[in-house]
């Protein structure tokens, strides 16, 4: 069974730094899946990433993919209190037609002036 | 905005009762999925439904049930409710080629 681990589980930053959240998965998929969720909100989209090797940036946001490694990238640049929220990643499972989300157990990020 | 809605937005509902969840996909979005996100936890898949049928399911009771519709909008009904229920619900929608799937804000449910 897919199972999706991201570390940290919290992550207490000052602005202007930088850091990187991990997300490791256990079975072979070709598609990761960032979110972002703010408190009692739901799922905003902020990354695909479909194939080893893949980068995609947004602003202060970067998110990278290893398949060899099972292993998606979530880096933060010179962060914000803007970006306090909790950040999720997602493996796409698929079995006959399915095609579902394995989501990791989340990253609470909390940018302090 | 991700062009689907879900309704209503907040629930209470007592343990042993029905509940219907409501979503509406985006037009030409043929596939719905459902998850429950309990607090502090990740979304978990319930299931998907394709063309009307269901043709993919969690680890969720049969008291879990769901319907998709021709119009692209589709139903979550839960039986005899639980305590445990109580959740964020969501669906998402996918379209024919995408990669993409899009969230929809979300039904609050408090079971008591």
């Amino acid at each position: 069974e897919l199972k999706v681990e991201q570390n940290p589980l919290f992550l207490s930053m000052q602005e202007g730094k930088n850091y990187t959240i991990y997300c490791n998965y256990s079975t072979t998929s070709d598609r990761l899946y960032w979110y972002r969720q703010d408190p009692g909100k739901s799922l905003e989209s902020l990354f695909v990433l479909l194939s080893n090797g893949a980068v995609k940036q947004e602003g202060r946001l970067m998110a990278s993919l290893d398949t060899k490694a099972r292993l998606s990238t979530l880096h933060i640049t010179a962060a914000v209190h803007d970006l306090s929220a909790t950040y999720f990643c997602a493996v796409g499972a698929y079995g006959g037609a399915t095609n579902k989300l394995i989501f990791g157990t989340g990253t609470l990020l909390a940018v302090q002036p | 905005e991700t062009g689907v809605t879900q309704s209503p937005t907040h629930l209470i509902k007592t343990r042993g009762q029905q509940v219907t969840l409501r979503c509406s996909s985006q037009s030409g979005h043929n596939t719905v999925s459902w998850y429950q996100q309990a607090l502090g936890q990740g979304p978990q898949f319930i299931f998907q439904y394709y063309r009307e049928e269901e043709n993919g399911r969690g680890n969720f009771p049969p008291r879990f049930s769901g319907l998709q519709f021709p119009n692209y909008s589709s139903e979550l009904n839960v039986n005899a409710l639980e305590l445990d229920d109580s959740a964020l619900y969501l669906c998402a929608s996918r379209g024919l080629a995408g990669d993409e799937q899009y969230f929809g804000p979300g039904t609050r449910l408090t079971v008591t």
